[in-house]
């Protein structure tokens, strides 16, 4: 199965700075990659994905991720972020099947 | 559509005592799946349907856990007995039938066991 590691537990920024949160997962073979946003008290909402083609995947809110599968990573990238981007974002993996394993996730702080 | 359904929002229980999770899929939608969030474990699968049929249960964390999806539109994780470790935020989503189709997440049902 997919393990996903998420390097960064917690990312402080300052509003309008940009923001790299980092994802690595664990296999060489075909994989679906997930970016997802939790929101304080909500359920988790999807914000990009990568299945094939180009290796560089927006989203929603001008977020945007980058497919390096050498370095068997997905990291997740913001140019200027806001305050309302303040919270939890997991990345996730699925190769077979249909569950997706999630990282541990990484809580993003924009403060002014 | 609504969206994924889940009820109770909050349930707050003593060890010993029969839980019962309860979700609606988003209409037309082939998968359901029920998740666990901790602290320290981070969002775990537990067990997914797909057309009413339990799939891979793999997760799920002992026989106190049970679930079951009697119809496309409804299904139920129990919890008998709980204990304090099973606290937690219980999410369920639901998607369609392909691998690459976006799983939706209900709001989750936060299970506080004392």
């Amino acid at each position: 199965a997919q393990s996903v590691t998420q390097l960064d537990s917690q990312v402080p920024v300052f509003e309008e700075a940009p923001v790299e949160l980092r994802c690595n997962y664990s296999s060489s073979v075909s994989v679906y990659l997930f970016w997802y946003v939790q929101y304080p008290n909500q359920g988790l909402q999807l914000l990009l994905k990568y299945l094939s083609g180009s290796t560089l995947v927006k989203g929603i809110n001008g977020f945007e991720a980058e497919f390096n599968k050498s370095q068997t990573s997905f990291h997740l990238r913001k140019p200027s972020v806001h305050i309302s981007d303040t919270a939890e974002y997991f990345c996730a993996a699925r190769s077979s099947g249909y569950a997706l394993n999630f990282g541990k996730g990484t809580s993003l702080l924009v403060t002014p | 559509d609504a969206g994924v359904i889940q009820s109770p929002r909050h349930e707050v229980t003593e060890m010993g005592q029969e839980v019962t999770l309860r979700c609606k899929p988003i209409s037309g939608h082939d998968y359901l799946f029920w998740y666990r969030q901790t602290m320290m474990r981070g969002l775990e699968l537990l067990i997914y349907f797909n057309n009413n049929v339990p799939i891979d249960d793999s997760g799920m964390p002992e026989d106190r856990f049970s679930a079951k999806m009697p119809n496309a539109s409804f299904s139920t994780l129990k919890i008998q007995p709980s204990e304090p470790r099973d606290s937690a935020v219980y999410f369920c989503a639901s998607s369609l039938g392909t691998g690459w189709d976006e799983q939706f997440f209900g709001p989750g049902t936060r299970l506080t066991v004392l």
